[in-house]
């Protein structure tokens, strides 16, 4: 079963933030970020482990917290280069990496 | 320089025709995936491999099959079987599976007529 992620959609003005929720069901062994712009491939953003870890890279950050199975990204300042889909991506038993749904955010100038 | 080649990146077949998409990595990378994307549905996991001639179904395997016979080549075929294979079909890689970040190719774009 995907990752649940929330919002589906999210539009912004150009340097307000934005949070995006990834959930799941199962256990949880690690989290991934991607984003990926129209008619391109994903990009890695961050990968999270076990232990409650938060991780920046510049104005982006994530946390995740293995026991509520969940994970956060967390968006501040937003650019206009932040648009795009953003997928959470759960590891899962058998060393598999299982995608949410993704959610499409778009940043207005 | 390193990375994913996936070919060919438009593909046009008519119903009932098996199809090979390519997926070659000079990135030295152990693990390989393969993942559907339609819209609104996200990646959804078709078949991932992490060392030579072993390969594990994901969520969607169904009229799908692959094979890994070299470490940097992991063909996806999709069969007749498949009942609604137009989609954007994109592999990856990584270097540890599961825990290792994943390199993406640029995707094959599949339409049955």
């Amino acid at each position: 079963q995907q990752p649940v992620q929330s919002p589906q959609a999210v539009i912004l003005r150009e340097g307000e933030d934005a949070v995006i929720n990834c959930s799941s069901s199962k256990a949880l062994y690690s989290v991934h970020w991607y984003r990926q712009k129209h008619g391109e491939a994903p990009v890695f953003l961050m990968i999270l482990l076990k232990g409650g870890e938060q991780k920046g890279h510049e104005k982006i950050s994530a946390s995740f917290n293995e026991k509520k199975q969940q994970s956060s990204l967390y968006l501040t300042a937003s650019q206009l280069s932040y648009s795009g889909t953003y997928f959470c991506g759960s590891l899962e038993e058998g060393d598999k990496i299982i995608f949410g749904k993704g959610t499409r955010l778009h940043i207005l100038p | 320089d390193g990375g994913i080649t996936q070919s060919p990146k438009y593909l046009f077949r008519k119903e009932g025709q098996n199809v090979t998409l390519s997926c070659e990595q000079n990135l030295n990378h152990d693990a390989m995936y393969w993942y559907r994307q339609d819209p609104g549905q996200g990646l959804r996991l078709i078949y991932y491999s992490q060392i030579v001639n072993d390969f594990q179904k994901g969520d969607i395997a169904e009229g799908y099959s692959v094979s890994r016979e070299k470490k940097e080549s992991f063909p996806l075929t999709v069969t007749s079987a498949q009942k609604n294979p137009t989609a954007f079909y994109l592999c990856a890689s990584s270097l540890y599976e599961g825990a290792g970040e994943l390199f993406f190719g640029e995707g094959s774009r599949l339409t049955v007529l």
